[in-house]
Protein backbone atom coordinates (compact mmCIF):
# COMPACT_ATOMS: atom_id res chain seq x y z
CA UNK A 1 0.00 0.00 0.00
CA UNK A 2 1.55 3.25 -1.22
CA UNK A 3 0.57 6.33 1.15
CA UNK A 4 1.77 9.15 -1.18
CA UNK A 5 1.46 9.09 -4.37
CA UNK A 6 3.31 11.86 -6.82
CA UNK A 7 2.43 13.30 -10.05
CA UNK A 8 3.86 13.39 -12.49
CA UNK A 9 6.18 10.44 -12.62
CA UNK A 10 8.29 12.01 -15.25
CA UNK A 11 8.94 15.41 -16.08
CA UNK A 12 11.49 16.50 -18.72
CA UNK A 13 11.48 20.47 -19.50
CA UNK A 14 13.74 23.27 -20.93
CA UNK A 15 15.79 25.13 -18.75
CA UNK A 16 14.03 28.14 -17.41
CA UNK A 17 10.62 26.92 -17.67
CA UNK A 18 8.15 26.77 -14.56
CA UNK A 19 6.76 23.10 -13.16
CA UNK A 20 4.47 21.58 -10.28
CA UNK A 21 4.86 18.62 -8.69
CA UNK A 22 2.38 16.93 -6.38
CA UNK A 23 2.23 14.88 -3.59
CA UNK A 24 -1.29 13.26 -2.55
CA UNK A 25 -2.60 11.11 0.02
CA UNK A 26 -5.91 9.76 1.64
CA UNK A 27 -4.67 10.33 4.63
CA UNK A 28 -3.33 12.87 7.38
CA UNK A 29 0.19 13.97 7.72
CA UNK A 30 1.35 16.04 11.06
CA UNK A 31 4.31 16.76 8.93
CA UNK A 32 5.94 16.34 5.12
CA UNK A 33 9.09 16.89 3.75
CA UNK A 34 10.43 16.85 0.28
CA UNK A 35 13.66 15.14 -0.49
CA UNK A 36 15.94 15.60 -3.68
CA UNK A 37 18.02 12.52 -4.84
CA UNK A 38 21.30 12.80 -7.55
CA UNK A 39 22.00 9.37 -9.11
CA UNK A 40 24.05 7.85 -7.57
CA UNK A 41 23.66 9.32 -3.93
CA UNK A 42 20.95 9.28 -1.27
CA UNK A 43 18.10 11.87 -1.09
CA UNK A 44 18.79 15.06 1.13
CA UNK A 45 16.31 17.29 3.05
CA UNK A 46 15.03 19.91 0.92
CA UNK A 47 12.23 21.28 3.97
CA UNK A 48 9.95 19.72 6.52
CA UNK A 49 6.43 21.53 6.39
CA UNK A 50 4.11 21.31 9.66
CA UNK A 51 1.35 23.62 9.79
CA UNK A 52 -1.73 22.96 7.10
CA UNK A 53 -1.86 25.63 4.77
CA UNK A 54 2.02 25.96 5.04
CA UNK A 55 4.08 27.77 2.30
CA UNK A 56 8.13 27.75 2.95
CA UNK A 57 10.37 29.01 -0.11
CA UNK A 58 13.64 27.99 -0.63
CA UNK A 59 14.96 30.17 -3.76
CA UNK A 60 13.23 29.02 -6.91
CA UNK A 61 12.03 26.64 -4.99
CA UNK A 62 8.48 27.04 -3.19
CA UNK A 63 7.12 24.28 -1.30
CA UNK A 64 3.08 24.28 0.03
CA UNK A 65 0.97 21.92 2.47
CA UNK A 66 -2.27 21.08 2.11
CA UNK A 67 -5.00 23.01 4.30
CA UNK A 68 -6.12 19.65 5.18
CA UNK A 69 -2.51 17.93 5.65
CA UNK A 70 -3.18 15.35 3.08
CA UNK A 71 -1.11 16.59 -0.10
CA UNK A 72 1.39 18.79 -0.80
CA UNK A 73 3.35 20.80 -3.98
CA UNK A 74 6.72 21.89 -5.07
CA UNK A 75 6.83 24.17 -7.53
CA UNK A 76 9.89 25.33 -8.96
CA UNK A 77 10.49 28.92 -10.89
CA UNK A 78 12.77 29.34 -13.86
CA UNK A 79 14.13 25.65 -13.88
CA UNK A 80 17.67 24.81 -13.99
CA UNK A 81 20.29 21.78 -15.40
CA UNK A 82 21.37 21.68 -11.47
CA UNK A 83 17.49 20.70 -10.55
CA UNK A 84 17.57 17.55 -12.34
CA UNK A 85 16.93 14.58 -10.03
CA UNK A 86 14.31 12.93 -8.22
CA UNK A 87 12.53 14.63 -6.19
CA UNK A 88 10.65 12.78 -2.98
CA UNK A 89 8.08 13.56 -0.84
CA UNK A 90 7.52 11.78 2.85
CA UNK A 91 5.15 12.45 5.42
CA UNK A 92 4.44 11.43 8.69
CA UNK A 93 1.47 9.77 10.02
CA UNK A 94 1.53 10.79 13.66
CA UNK A 95 3.44 7.51 14.03
CA UNK A 96 6.62 9.76 15.27
CA UNK A 97 8.64 7.25 14.84
CA UNK A 98 9.27 7.34 10.78
CA UNK A 99 8.23 8.76 7.30
CA UNK A 100 6.37 6.95 4.42
CA UNK A 101 7.74 8.04 1.39
CA UNK A 102 6.41 9.02 -1.96
CA UNK A 103 6.51 7.30 -5.54
CA UNK A 104 8.70 10.07 -6.53
CA UNK A 105 9.09 12.55 -9.05
CA UNK A 106 11.90 12.17 -12.14
CA UNK A 107 13.58 15.62 -13.54
CA UNK A 108 15.29 16.30 -16.20
CA UNK A 109 16.18 19.92 -16.99
CA UNK A 110 17.46 20.15 -20.41
CA UNK A 111 20.07 22.99 -20.91
CA UNK B 1 33.08 14.01 6.13
CA UNK B 2 30.56 13.48 8.78
CA UNK B 3 27.58 11.24 7.70
CA UNK B 4 26.43 8.13 6.74
CA UNK B 5 28.98 5.75 5.72
CA UNK B 6 27.57 2.54 3.76
CA UNK B 7 29.92 -0.54 2.37
CA UNK B 8 29.70 -2.13 -0.56
CA UNK B 9 28.86 0.07 -2.92
CA UNK B 10 27.66 -2.22 -5.63
CA UNK B 11 27.21 -6.14 -5.10
CA UNK B 12 25.90 -9.32 -7.39
CA UNK B 13 25.15 -12.69 -5.28
CA UNK B 14 23.48 -15.74 -6.57
CA UNK B 15 20.32 -16.87 -5.79
CA UNK B 16 20.66 -18.68 -2.01
CA UNK B 17 23.96 -16.55 -1.48
CA UNK B 18 24.19 -14.68 2.10
CA UNK B 19 25.76 -11.30 2.50
CA UNK B 20 25.77 -8.70 5.34
CA UNK B 21 25.07 -4.89 3.91
CA UNK B 22 27.29 -2.51 6.42
CA UNK B 23 26.36 1.15 8.00
CA UNK B 24 27.85 3.50 10.26
CA UNK B 25 27.00 6.81 11.40
CA UNK B 26 29.32 9.57 12.85
CA UNK B 27 26.42 11.98 14.00
CA UNK B 28 25.95 10.63 17.51
CA UNK B 29 22.14 9.98 15.97
CA UNK B 30 20.09 7.65 17.85
CA UNK B 31 18.04 6.36 15.24
CA UNK B 32 19.34 4.39 11.84
CA UNK B 33 17.31 2.57 9.02
CA UNK B 34 17.35 0.47 6.46
CA UNK B 35 15.40 1.06 3.51
CA UNK B 36 15.23 -0.25 -0.25
CA UNK B 37 14.31 1.64 -2.96
CA UNK B 38 12.98 0.35 -6.28
CA UNK B 39 11.74 1.95 -9.44
CA UNK B 40 8.09 3.76 -8.89
CA UNK B 41 8.11 2.48 -5.63
CA UNK B 42 10.11 5.17 -3.51
CA UNK B 43 11.29 4.30 -0.90
CA UNK B 44 10.12 1.48 1.74
CA UNK B 45 11.65 0.71 5.15
CA UNK B 46 12.62 -2.41 6.30
CA UNK B 47 13.88 -2.09 9.60
CA UNK B 48 15.23 0.45 11.74
CA UNK B 49 16.63 0.68 15.10
CA UNK B 50 15.64 3.63 17.88
CA UNK B 51 18.20 3.54 19.67
CA UNK B 52 21.45 1.39 20.58
CA UNK B 53 19.98 -2.39 21.46
CA UNK B 54 16.58 -2.43 19.89
CA UNK B 55 15.34 -3.26 16.23
CA UNK B 56 11.76 -3.16 14.67
CA UNK B 57 10.08 -4.33 11.72
CA UNK B 58 9.24 -2.00 8.72
CA UNK B 59 7.01 -2.27 5.91
CA UNK B 60 8.85 -5.21 4.12
CA UNK B 61 11.39 -6.88 6.20
CA UNK B 62 10.84 -10.51 5.51
CA UNK B 63 14.01 -11.77 4.41
CA UNK B 64 16.23 -9.67 5.92
CA UNK B 65 17.56 -9.15 10.00
CA UNK B 66 19.26 -6.39 11.85
CA UNK B 67 22.19 -6.05 13.72
CA UNK B 68 22.44 -2.47 15.83
CA UNK B 69 26.02 -3.39 16.49
CA UNK B 70 26.48 -0.31 18.95
CA UNK B 71 25.32 3.59 18.51
CA UNK B 72 27.36 4.31 15.29
CA UNK B 73 26.72 0.60 13.06
CA UNK B 74 23.68 -0.53 12.22
CA UNK B 75 23.81 -4.17 9.62
CA UNK B 76 21.54 -5.69 7.30
CA UNK B 77 22.00 -9.18 6.57
CA UNK B 78 19.93 -11.10 3.46
CA UNK B 79 20.66 -14.78 4.59
CA UNK B 80 19.54 -16.58 0.98
CA UNK B 81 19.39 -13.64 -1.15
CA UNK B 82 16.15 -13.82 -3.93
CA UNK B 83 15.70 -12.43 -7.25
CA UNK B 84 12.89 -10.03 -5.38
CA UNK B 85 15.73 -8.79 -3.19
CA UNK B 86 17.77 -6.64 -6.56
CA UNK B 87 17.39 -3.24 -5.51
CA UNK B 88 19.26 -0.14 -3.94
CA UNK B 89 19.49 -0.37 -0.28
CA UNK B 90 20.17 3.24 1.86
CA UNK B 91 20.92 3.24 5.43
CA UNK B 92 20.15 6.46 7.07
CA UNK B 93 19.97 7.78 10.69
CA UNK B 94 18.15 10.82 12.10
CA UNK B 95 17.75 12.53 15.13
CA UNK B 96 15.11 11.74 17.83
CA UNK B 97 12.91 14.74 16.00
CA UNK B 98 12.38 13.71 12.99
CA UNK B 99 11.65 16.85 12.16
CA UNK B 100 15.31 17.66 11.14
CA UNK B 101 15.19 14.79 8.61
CA UNK B 102 17.05 11.92 7.66
CA UNK B 103 20.46 11.58 6.66
CA UNK B 104 21.16 9.24 3.74
CA UNK B 105 23.88 7.01 2.82
CA UNK B 106 24.98 6.94 -0.75
CA UNK B 107 23.59 3.26 -0.96
CA UNK B 108 24.15 -0.37 -2.30
CA UNK B 109 23.23 -1.49 -5.14
CA UNK B 110 22.00 -5.18 -4.92
CA UNK B 111 22.06 -7.64 -7.67
CA UNK B 112 20.43 -11.29 -7.45
CA UNK B 113 20.90 -13.40 -10.14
Amino acid sequence: TQLLEQSPQFLSIQEGENLTVYCNSSSVFSSLQWYRQEPGEGPVLLVTVVTGGEVKKLKRLTFQFGDARKDSSLHITAAQPGDTGLYLCAGDPNTGNQFYFGTGTSLTVIP
Amino acid sequence: NAGVTQTPKFQVLKTGQSMTLQCAQDMNHNSMYWYRQDPGMGLRLIYYSASEGTTDKGEVPNGYNVSRLNKREFSLRLESAAPSQTSVYFCASSRDDLGYGYTFGSGTRLTVV
